[in-house]
């Protein structure tokens, strides 16, 4: 079964603090890791995204590690500012060409001031 | 910037009624999703669709609900015989091709069915 497993579900931080969101998958037949962040109201829209044969990627202050023997990836928020506040999903991607998504459970943050 | 964009923002309906979801894919991307989000859950794929026909369908797309692309913009999803747990947050979303990741979603369409 293809599963997507988000923690925590929800995450407070301070202003200019580090978040950090965790999913773990249960297939091995994912190519593309995206991060999609929501505000309420919205669609989600793409933040960063990786692909399995990367450990690491980084742009501006989001980071996603990606540890392909662990099957586990994680979301990087560095000086994480109030703006930041919303729910950010993780999601993978099956090897083939639907290109259908299928998303963690989603984390809210909330980034004190 | 292209969006997609989607119509009505909000629907309302009684149960056993027909709904047609409707959204505008961004311009020239060639493959088009349905997902849906129910109240504080994660967003759940529907059915993929490609050069006119179902690509992939979920266990939740049952013969209830059906998607056409009526012409060269329009995009929609039509629930035959709502039911209470249909009530949730439907968002469309596009794709340039295959060799392009990255999927834009629209807004959604908020479906209250009582």
């Amino acid at each position: 079964q293809q599963q997507v497993k988000q923690s925590p579900q929800s995450l407070i931080v301070q202003k200019g603090g580090i978040s950090i969101i965790n999913c773990a998958y249960e297939n091995t037949a994912f190519d593309y890791f995206p991060w999609y962040q929501q505000f309420p109201g919205k669609g989600p829209a793409l933040l960063i995204a990786i692909r399995p044969d990367v450990s690491e990627k980084k742009e501006g202050r989001f980071t996603i590690s990606f540890n392909k023997s662990a099957k586990q990836f994680s979301l990087h928020i560095m000086d994480s500012q109030p703006g930041d506040s919303a729910t950010y999903f993780c999601a993978a991607r099956p090897s083939g060409n639907t290109g259908k998504l299928i998303f963690g459970q989603g984390t809210t943050l909330q980034v004190k001031p | 910037e292209p969006e997609v964009t989607q119509t009505p923002s909000h629907q309302v309906t009684q149960m056993g009624q027909e709904v047609i979801l409707r959204c505008v894919p961004i311009s020239n991307h060639l493959y088009f999703y349905w997902y849906r989000q129910i109240l504080g859950q994660k967003v759940e794929f529907l059915v993929s669709f490609y050069n006119n026909e179902i690509s992939e369908k979920s266990e939740i797309f049952d013969d209830q609900f059906s998607v056409e692309r009526p012409d060269g913009s329009n995009f929609t999803l039509k629930i035959r015989s709502t039911k209470l747990e249909d009530s949730a947050m439907y968002f469309c979303a596009s794709r340039p091709g295959t060799s392009y990741n990255e999927q834009f979603f629209g807004p959604g369409t908020r479906l209250t069915v009582l």
